[in-house]
């Protein structure tokens, strides 16, 4: 079973920030939280991930909360490419045998 | 890099027929493979997954004698729809992970639509 809790639904305006939360109260310490987003009829594409220090890459930054409950996606300058359903994940299993398992996801609408 | 490509991309097959789909890691080894399933409008379903050289691990639910699943080497697994009827219809998409540490990412192939008549 997921064991992250995001919003269902996001919109966002072409050009601005999008700030995408995530839920992981259960998160052990030694599990990073991976983020996916899934184009229509596309595979799922890796974006990001992190253990506890915030991550950034050419595609987006990810703030992991001190407690490490918590994260948040940013996208800096959405666009109309970005919609999609993305996908915050907490890997299961033990070192070796870990899989991911997707939740529902939040459908980012971009508009311009 | 760390591309996973997937073939084909999308079949229609009679009743009763098997159907085999190929994934590849292009560009890097794959001790571990996924297969996951998705219904429209739905999220990814977890089906099983596969070690290099090892019998797959199927989640509850899935039958592994109508889903077969080999991983014979470091870059390539398949996935055999054996005997497919219309309830099989839907998007099955691949997953590799490298070697190396466990938290790296897994990528993702482009997924292959069945159609079951």
């Amino acid at each position: 079973d997921a064991k992250t809790t995001q919003p269902t639904s996001m919109d966002c305006a072409e050009g601005r920030a999008a700030n995408l939360p995530c839920n992981h109260s259960t998160i052990s310490g030694n599990e990073y939280v991976y983020w996916y987003r899934q184009i229509h009829s596309q595979g799922p594409q890796y974006i990001i991930h992190g253990l506890k220090n915030n991550e950034t890459n050419e595609m987006a930054s990810l703030i992991i909360t001190e407690d490490r409950k918590s994260s948040t996606l940013i996208l800096p300058h959405a666009t109309l490419r970005d919609t999609a359903v993305y996908y915050c994940i907490v890997r299961v299993g033990n070192t070796g045998f870990q899989k991911l398992v997707f939740g529902t996801g939040t459908r980012l609408l971009v508009s311009p | 890099g760390a591309v996973v490509s997937q073939h084909p991309s999308w079949v229609i097959c009679k009743s009763g027929t098997s159907v085999k789909i190929e994934c590849r890691s292009l560009d890097f080894q794959a001790t571990t493979m996924f297969w996951y399933r998705q219904f429209p409008k739905k999220s990814l379903m977890l089906m099983a997954t596969s070690n290099e050289g090892s019998k797959a691990t199927y989640e509850q639910g899935v039958e592994k004698d109508k889903f077969l699943i080999n991983h014979a080497s470091l870059t390539l697994s398949t996935l055999t729809v054996t005997s497919a009827h219309p309830e099989d219809s839907s998007f099955y998409i691949c997953s590799a992970r490298g070697v190396g540490t466990s938290n790296q990412p897994q990528h993702f192939g482009d997924g292959t639509r069945l159609s079951i008549l």
